[in-house]
């Protein structure tokens, strides 16, 4: 398995605002993955990061609402840009090693 | 797109009993997944399928990837508090969707002691 660490767990912020998450893994992985998840649903692909280059988004998404970066192959960040009320849910980084998907603890974020 | 039926949506048990819990899609899956979500945390791995018809355990949790590819059952066995939380499948496909997993609308469970 892979030690996922992402932070903050959680924030509070004003709409209008941008929050940027960090995951850090603790081996070199080549897939990293974003996910949100609304309050009381299951969990949206945003965007697969890849080292190297750009990240590819999912239908619904956007590089200019997620930028997305993966300046190794340890290491990513999502940031949540312009944010409403409509962007609070939990965000997860997740990794794949071996054919498995494994998840961060995920950030809290709620947008006033 | 590739859609997965997760059911059922809740159970209220009670301890001690055993719990069993589906996805199916109307696709073929070449992975088969199960997660189990607690409050503020993220999905933490239960048990991957890889192969149609396999079956696999671990601990009082069973889980098999259906004959067809389409479908996957966990079962719990002799559920104890701690099994409180949300449930989740998720599959991988083939062709267009590669490497992507699609998961399923989870299943919480409770249990009461």
């Amino acid at each position: 398995s892979a030690v996922i660490s992402q932070k903050p767990s959680r924030d509070i912020c004003q709409r209008g605002t941008s929050l940027t998450i960090q995951c850090q893994v603790d081996s070199q992985v080549t897939m990293m993955f974003w996910y949100r998840q609304q309050p009381g649903q299951s969990l949206t692909l945003i965007a697969t990061a890849n080292q190297g280059s750009e990240a590819t988004y999912e239908s619904g998404f956007v590089i200019d609402k997620f930028p997305i970066s993966r300046p190794n192959l340890t290491f990513s960040t999502l940031t949540v840009s312009n944010m409403s009320p409509e962007d609070s849910s939990i965000y997860l980084c997740s990794v794949r090693l071996q054919e498995k998907l494994f998840f961060g603890s995920g950030t809290q974020l709620s947008v006033l | 797109g590739q859609q997965l039926n997760q059911s059922p949506q809740s159970m209220f048990i009670q301890e001690g009993e055993d719990v069993s819990m589906n996805c199916t899609s109307s696709s073929i899956f070449n992975t088969w997944l199960w997660y189990k979500q607690d409050p503020g945390e993220g999905p933490v791995l239960l048990i991957a399928l890889y192969k149609a018809g396999e079956l696999t355990s671990n601990g009082r949790l069973t889980a098999q990837f259906g004959i067809t590819r389409k479908d996957s059952f966990l079962n719990i066995s002799a559920s104890i508090p701690s099994d409180v939380g949300i449930y989740f499948c998720a599959g991988q496909g083939q062709g267009q969707y590669g490497n992507k997993l699609v998961f399923g609308a989870g299943t919480i469970l409770r249990v009461k002691s």
